[in-house]
This record gives structure tokens, sequence and C-alpha cells, in this order.
């Protein structure tokens, strides 16, 4: 089980905007910023989000990131078939002094 | 346009060592602005982070795989290697080799861009 909590799968319909949660604790999303990344189908993960709420050039603003205490959460508007995917969550971790990953959400279009 | 690219054996077996090399293109593995790092994901599963080298050689592993990793990098071939020592079926896993940028100001920022397509191991006899 990972330390960085994600639920396993989310769902939503085309045009419809989904919350991915992200949950921590004070040694790492509490103490440090989160980043995600999407890993379409087949691919290497892809960096989404970082340091909390920035988003890399070319990632489009229908995605945006927050973080609250020890909890962090993507937002994905306006819903895309494209978007099918499976997101992570990450940041350091203080104690463990390790890159951690959450496990990870499956996302489905419907 | 920075690019990496894994590659080394795809089959190794039980109890060897798997080695594999990051050839960067449109960057240099020397520059002082970013950190090397390994990842991996067995399949079906989740992401683990391995461990990362500075353009200086320091290191930061995994706990639960320190004794088993090494990490090294080549400026002249603008390469980076990892090794992992007596591997089991457990090692068996897509390998992916990432840029980090590691920002240490009072909180850590890291994340990794861009990543490498990733190489399957297997661990298998």
């Amino acid at each position: 089980q990972s330390v960085l909590t994600q639920p396993p799968s989310a769902s939503g319909t085309p045009g419809q905007r989904v919350t991915v949660s992200c949950s921590g604790s004070s040694s790492n999303i509490g103490s440090n910023t989160v980043n995600w990344y999407q890993q379409l189908p087949g691919t290497a993960p892809k960096l989404l989000i970082f340091s909390n709420y920035q988003r890399p050039s070319g990632v489009p603003d229908r995605f945006s990131g927050s973080k609250s205490g020890t909890s962090a959460s993507l937002a994905i508007s306006g819903l895309q078939s494209e978007d099918e995917a499976d997101y992570y969550c990450a940041g350091w971790d203080d104690s463990l002094k390790v890159v951690l990953f959450g496990g990870g959400t499956k996302l489905t279009v419907l | 346009q920075v690019q990496l690219q894994e590659s080394g054996p795809g089959l190794v077996k039980p109890s060897q060592t798997l080695s594999l090399t990051c050839t960067v293109s449109g960057d240099s593995v020397s520059s002082g602005n970013y950190y090397w790092s390994w990842i991996r994901q067995p399949a079906g599963k989740g992401l683990e982070w391995i461990g990362r080298i500075s353009p200086s050689g320091s290191t930061n592993y995994d706990p639960s795989l320190k004794s088993r990793v090494t990490l090294s990098v080549d400026t002249s071939k603008n390469q980076f290697s990892l090794k992992l020592s007596s591997v089991t079926a457990a090692d068996t896993a897509v390998y992916y080799c990432a840029r980090e940028t590691v920002i240490l100001i009072k909180i850590a920022a890291t994340w990794f861009d861009p990543w490498g397509q990733g190489t399957l191991v297997t661990v298998s006899s």
C-alpha cells in the first residue's frame, strides 16, 4: 500500500469535471510540493502538474492542481476521451528520504 | 528538445546483475541544473522510484533497494547508468530513466520531466 493514497479508479462522461485525490502526511504532502503524472496506455508517464499547480508548456488548462494541508487534488474539466489514462501523484518524503508515488488512479471516460 | 533513451538486456537471470544505460540528447548530464533518475513499474502496478544521481556523482537511493543499487554518470558519452545486483523475479518491470528537477529551498520541490520510453527487463532463468 502506497504512502500517498489515491482512489484506484475514477470515471466521468465527456464534458464533465472530475477530480482525483491524493492523501499523504506531514512528512510528504504537508511539507513539500506535489506533482501529477499522466500515463496513457502503453506509454511512459508524462508530467502533467508540478509544484502543486504549475502546468508545463503544452498541457491544456483543463488540467489543474491544488494542495491543502496533507492532501492534493487533480481536476480535469471538459473531460475528453483522450484523457482516459492512469494518473499518479508524487512528491518527496522528508522522513523516508525518497520520492513517493501514489498508487495511481485509472480514469475511465464513459 | 530533450530526449532520453534506455538500453540494456531485456532478460536477466536470477541472482545476476541488471545493467541499464540511459542516453541523453538535447541536454548535458554534466549540467548542474538537474539530477538523473531511475523509476520502475512492474506490470499492472504503480511507479517505484529507484534513485537519482547528480552531475557531481552524489546519489540518493530508495532504502529498500540501496544495498543492491549503483548509479553512475558517464559525461563523455552523456549517459547515466543503473546496476541492480542479486535480482529476483520481483525486479521484473519496465525501467524508466528521467531527468529530475530538484529545488531545495525550505521545502523540496522535485519532478521528473522528460521520461525515457521505458525498457522491459524480465528476470527469469
